[in-house]
């Protein structure tokens, strides 16, 4: 069973704080991804990791930048968190290399609120 | 570019109907992924179904059953005697293989909100 796992549930974080987002996975996949997913916008690509140390912009990018040192792990980081960027994040991943067939899992979200 | 439509946006149905959810697509491609998840009131997307362009064999699995028609570029979804545990937000999504670099990239369309009422 894929297992994707995320640091917290639900954060509640202040305007201009550094917030770090965290999500772990155990089934040695390649493919990492962050999504935001807000009512009436569905999900949207933040964006996404091929390799250890590797990353692609997906379509909003803009006020948040990732990290992946190891394979299992990828976090996404609101260098100075704003009030537009309360949302849900979702992360997933998917198995071998980048390849429209591969099925994406997802973790269980994190409510984040940025008062 | 790439497009998933869910036009409903909510529906609401009494346990033990049927219920079918639309799904909708464009896309350019001759080779390109169709995949239906299920995001429960916890919040976790979980992976129903995967569809490839060549196959429009209908899938039945239980009380569900997807029906792809690549003539009217649709992947829609049918629950049957809907129970309570039904209740959640689905969405239809699409890759596309011929893309290159970003074939791994799934285009969501926005959802539909489905309740079932005991």
């Amino acid at each position: 069973d894929v297992k994707v796992t995320q640091s917290s549930r639900y954060l509640v974080k202040r305007t201009g704080e550094k917030v770090f987002l965290e999500c772990v996975q155990d089934m040695d996949h390649e493919n990492m991804f962050w999504y935001r997913q807000d009512p009436g916008l569905g999900l949207r690509l933040i964006y996404f990791s091929y390799d250890v140390k590797m990353k692609e912009k997906g379509d909003i990018p803009e006020g948040y930048s990732v990290s992946r040192e190891k394979k299992e792990r990828f976090s996404l980081i609101l260098e100075s968190a704003s009030t537009n960027q309360t949302s849900m994040y979702l992360c997933a991943s998917s198995p071998l290399g980048l390849a429209a067939q591969e099925t994406q899992y997802f973790g269980p979200g994190t409510r984040l609120l940025v008062l | 570019a790439q497009k998933v439509t869910q036009a409903q946006t909510e529906i609401s149905v009494v346990e033990k109907e049927d219920v079918t959810l639309d799904c909708v697509y464009e896309t350019r491609d001759t080779t390109y992924y169709l995949f239906w998840y299920k995001q429960p009131p916890s919040g976790e997307l979980v992976f129903l179904i995967r569809r490839n362009s060549f196959d429009e064999q209908n899938e039945i699995s239980g009380r569900y059953s997807w029906n792809f028609q690549k003539s009217t570029s649709s992947f829609n979804f049918t629950i049957t005697a809907s129970q309570v545990v039904d209740s959640a937000v689905y969405f239809c999504a699409l890759s596309e293989a011929d893309s290159g670099a970003g074939s791994y990239q799934l285009t969501f369309g926005k959802g539909t909100k489905l309740s079932v009422i005991p």
